[in-house]
């Protein structure tokens, strides 16, 4: 199984200002997932981000929110921007089981940020 | 109509007791189908994932797929105090990559 790092694994923040996740694999991974989960609600998948090119965003979310770069495969980050109160999440960084084909994913411990 | 639904909870049972988690799913061609434990202030951790109508089992758990009705559910056999957590239900649809989750539902396991 893949060994996820995310950092910070917490931070408080002022409304307006951005902050950096960054996110580091053991292994070399095709595709590496972000997750917000709000406090009390279930996983939501923010974007996809492939290395070489544009991460992919669901719908809700836009790059200028939350720009993610994605330099080599083993490595990731996501930008929350200009950050409101609403912000305030468990932010997780995830990548596919790609050894056993099963399709699971893994999960870094997340970022837990809070807006103030 | 949400694409993956579960009861919130939270669900109570006493100690020793089955606990039964159930997951609905709007999409027939949804292909895989996960459980995770997720406890308080921790990340998702896999329980278990099955693809195929029927029952599957591991150890204490035992997860159950019935396409025809969109439904997914696990049991979890002599429930401890330690299965105390949110599960999470997670479906990935036919031709995605993608991972769609549930609500959750809480369990709490009385001792």
């Amino acid at each position: 199984s893949a060994v996820i790092s995310q950092k910070p694994s917490r931070d408080i923040c002022q409304r307006g200002t951005s902050l950096t996740i960054q996110c580091q694999v053991d292994s070399q991974v095709t595709m590496m997932f972000w997750y917000r989960q709000q406090p009390g609600q279930s996983l939501t998948l923010i974007a996809t981000a492939n290395q070489g090119s544009e991460a992919t965003y669901e719908s809700g979310f836009v790059i200028d929110k939350f720009p993610i770069s994605r330099p080599n495969l083993t490595f990731s980050t996501l930008t929350v921007s200009n950050m409101s109160p609403e912000d305030s999440s468990i932010y997780l960084c995830s990548v596919e089981e790609v050894t056993a084909n099963t399709g699971e994913l893994f999960f870094g411990e997340g970022s837990r940020l809070t807006v103030l | 109509q949400k694409e993956v639904e579960q009861n919130s909870g939270p669900l109570s049972v006493p100690e020793g007791a089955i606990a039964s988690l159930n997951c609905t799913y709007s999409d027939r061609g949804s292909q895989s189908f996960f459980w995770y434990r997720q406890y308080s202030g921790k990340s998702p951790e896999l329980i278990m994932f099955i693809y195929s109508n029927g029952d599957k089992e591991d150890g204490r758990f035992t997860a159950q797929l019935n396409k025809a009705s969109q439904y997914v559910s696990l049991l979890i056999r002599d429930s401890q105090p330690s299965d105390s957590a949110t599960y999470l239900c997670a479906v990935r649809m036919d031709s995605s990559y993608k991972l769609i989750f549930g609500s959750g539902t809480r369990l709490l396991v009385r001792p």
